[in-house]
């Protein structure tokens, strides 16, 4: 089964900054989603991207996709400490059942 | 809507006894997905249901590992008996099954297996 897989694994930035995450899978999929997971916490949708988009805007969030690279980025922009957290990936396959795979996450420390 | 309910939040346990972990989906999900979290293996899907029936549970790594969901608004993972490898985060999450699915995750089950 597909995965995706984050890189850097982790980041750490200076308040303002911005914070940029890559993701690659291996098959085709229906769409791409990605989470954050504060530390002792459950994992928040943050953003979905579908396979016909190739960029998506949420608030201080911008999502890339790249179908023909298998790839995406994630960019947080004017980053802050609130947005300390691990940052998840997830594909939806486009074979069968459309359950999600998950990256093995990305930690990013923004620094005050 | 109060989001997935997971309980207990935190579960401590001595080797070979049984434990049970709760979950209450958002109400009008259809979906409810078991993960398991541990630094080692990220995050892993144990078993996913649909309408309420077992889909795929070829991510349950044993058979002392069962999970049920008796109605729409109840799921339980099994682990009986329990062994210090266990330990782990265990996350329930819901969703409402479609092309676009995103997933809602409860806080979590901190399970130490001692």
């Amino acid at each position: 089964s597909q995965q995706g897989e984050e890189d850097p694994q982790a980041l750490s930035i200076q308040e303002g900054e911005n914070a940029t995450m890559n993701c690659s899978y291996k098959t085709s999929i229906n769409n791409l989603q990605w989470y954050r997971q504060n530390s002792g916490r459950g994992l928040v949708h943050l953003i979905l991207i579908r396979s016909n988009e190739r960029e998506k805007h949420s608030g201080r969030l911008r999502v890339t996709l790249d179908t023909s690279k298998k790839s995406s980025s994630l960019l947080i922009t004017a980053s802050r400490a609130a947005d300390t957290a691990s940052y998840f990936c997830a594909t939806a396959s486009s074979y069968g059942n459309n359950r999600l795979a998950f990256g093995k996450g990305n930690q990013v420390v923004v620094i005050p | 809507d109060a989001g997935v309910i997971q309980s207990p939040r935190h579960e401590v346990t001595e080797m070979g006894q049984e434990v049970t972990l709760r979950c209450k989906p958002i109400s009008g999900h259809n979906s409810l997905f078991w993960y398991r979290q541990t630094m080692m293996r990220g995050l892993e899907l144990l078993i996913y249901f649909n309408n309420n029936v077992p889909i795929d549970d070829s991510g349950m790594p044993e058979d002392r590992f069962s999970a049920k969901m008796p109605n729409a608004s109840f799921s339980t993972l099994k682990i009986q008996p329990s062994e210090p490898r266990d330990s782990a985060v265990y996350f329930c999450a819901s969703g409402q099954q479609g092309a676009d699915e995103k997933l809602f995750f409860g806080s979590g089950t901190q399970l130490s297996v001692l």
